[in-house]
């Protein structure tokens, strides 16, 4: 069975810093990995995927994350941060060649940039 | 294109009641997800529909069945309503094995 790891409840940075919310994984043979985000009352968005190729994904928004599969880690990054990144972050994984596509999410982190 | 949408927004539920939830697609997706988001959680995966017929299922009891219909639009029941139960719903629909674009959720309440 695969699950995600986000040790961080809540992440918090200053306007204009570097975030990363860290993400790590567990799944039988090769992830399919997802970041979404969630605003309040909202459903889930969706940010960036990563399924082959460059371990650098960009994504929605100015955001990008790094896999790393000796870490199996899939860490979520922006190089500056606004206040309006403020959200609630997902990852989710699932096996690359499973049968259907669900989903397993992390907790999920609360990112507050304060101005 | 028109993206996934669910109805309704928000429902209260007394104890023992039976629910039904609605979700409409995105244009050409033949896929669609349930899952329930318990406050201060991530989602948990209920079940799936491919092209009609469920093809996955969480660690959901019975009491929570779906549907889905020839135009890929998809419901949601559960019965016997517990407490517990009171979450946001949510939907997602995709192509195939591709990722999954989510609604904005139900919100339910069960007193």
């Amino acid at each position: 069975a695969q699950s995600v790891a986000q040790p961080e409840d809540q992440v918090n940075v200053a306007e204009g810093n570097p975030l990363t919310v860290k993400c790590t994984y567990s799944v039988s043979g090769n992830p399919y990995l997802f970041w979404y985000v969630q605003y309040p009352n909202r459903g889930l968005q969706f940010l960036l995927k990563y399924i082959t190729g460059d371990n650098l994904v960009k994504g929605s928004y100015g955001f990008e994350a790094e896999f790393n599969k000796s870490q199996t880690s899939f860490h979520l990054k922006k190089p500056s941060a606004l206040v309006s990144d403020s959200a609630l972050y997902f990852c989710a994984v699932r096996p690359l060649n499973s049968g259907y596509s669900t989903l397993t999410f992390g907790k999920g982190t609360m990112l507050l940039v304060s101005p | 294109e028109t993206g996934v949408t669910q109805s309704p927004t928000h429902l209260i539920k007394t104890r023992g009641q039976q629910v039904t939830l609605r979700c409409s697609s995105q244009s050409g997706h033949n896929t669609v997800s349930w899952y329930q988001q318990a406050l201060g959680q991530g989602p948990q995966f209920i079940f799936q529909y491919y092209r009609e017929e469920e093809n996955g299922r969480g660690n959901f009891p019975p009491r929570f069945s779906g549907l889905q219909f020839p135009n890929y639009s998809s419901e949601l029941n559960v019965n016997a309503l517990e407490l517990d139960d009171s979450a946001l719903y949510l939907c997602a629909s995709s192509l195939d094995q591709y990722e999954q674009y989510f609604g904005p959720g139900t919100r339910l309440t069960v007193t």
